[in-house]
């Protein structure tokens, strides 16, 4: 079955950095895109997402790319914190309301200060 | 409350023994979705409500997998004779009819089957 995966099952920086999480999707009808973050013992957060009618979208200290071409999805992340350390997850979702998300396995970012 | 809730946080069950998870979704969420993360690994969908449709269970792994969704809010997963590859974290999500696509999660519920 198609899936979604990340390029790094982990990611370490130091404090200040910018980080970039890679992510790599293989359904080409897939037009939505989630960022999630999971704390250790806690459900995903919501980070960011994106529409497959936009390249880039910003938030708070984060910015999600996508290239639809070659179908690749990343997180950047400015000025990364301690607080970051989590591991992140790309979803992905065919425009269909209610369609479940498929995830990928995660990438495990580390910041040291 | 604001968000997902579930309960109970953790469960530790005997092979062989039912349990049931509950979820309360964020008020006026229309969707609700089960998903099952075992450790280590990403998320992988079981079942998906909406409104007053028939769910989508494509994604349940056995018939020992069930789950309700009572007045189109609170929902219970159960699971039947309890097996050790059961042990996961269960995690509810909800959606609005406004913004579909995104799902909310609550924070899980740490099964363990000894």
């Amino acid at each position: 079955g198609e899936s979604v995966g990340l390029h790094l099952p982990t990611l370490s920086v130091q404090e200040g950095d910018n980080s970039i999480i890679n992510c790599a999707y293989s359904n080409s009808a897939s037009d939505y895109f989630i960022w999630y973050k999971q704390e250790s013992g806690k459900g995903p957060q919501f980070i960011i997402d994106i529409r497959s009618n936009m390249d880039k979208r910003q938030g708070q200290r984060v910015t999600v790319l996508l290239n639809k071409t070659v179908k690749h999805l990343s997180l950047q992340i400015a000025a990364t914190q301690p607080g970051d350390s989590a591991v992140y997850f790309c979803a992905e979702n065919v425009n269909q309301a209610g369609t479940a998300l498929i995830f990928g396995k995660g990438t495990t970012l580390s910041v040291s200060s | 409350g604001a968000g997902v809730s579930q309960s109970p946080s953790n469960k530790v069950t005997e092979k062989g023994k039912d349990v049931e998870l509950r979820c309360d979704p964020i008020s006026g969420h229309t969707a609700l979705y089960w998903y099952r993360q075992s450790l280590g690994q990403g998320l992988e969908f079981l079942i998906y409500f909406q409104g007053n449709s028939a769910p989508d269970k494509s994604g349940l792994p056995s018939d020992r997998f069930s789950a309700e969704r009572t007045g189109g809010s609170v929902s219970t997963l159960t699971i039947q004779r309890t097996q050790q590859e059961d042990s996961a974290v269960y995690l509810c999500a909800s959606s609005s009819m406004a913004a579909a696509d995104t799902q909310y999660f609550g924070p899980g519920t740490r099964l363990t089957v000894l």
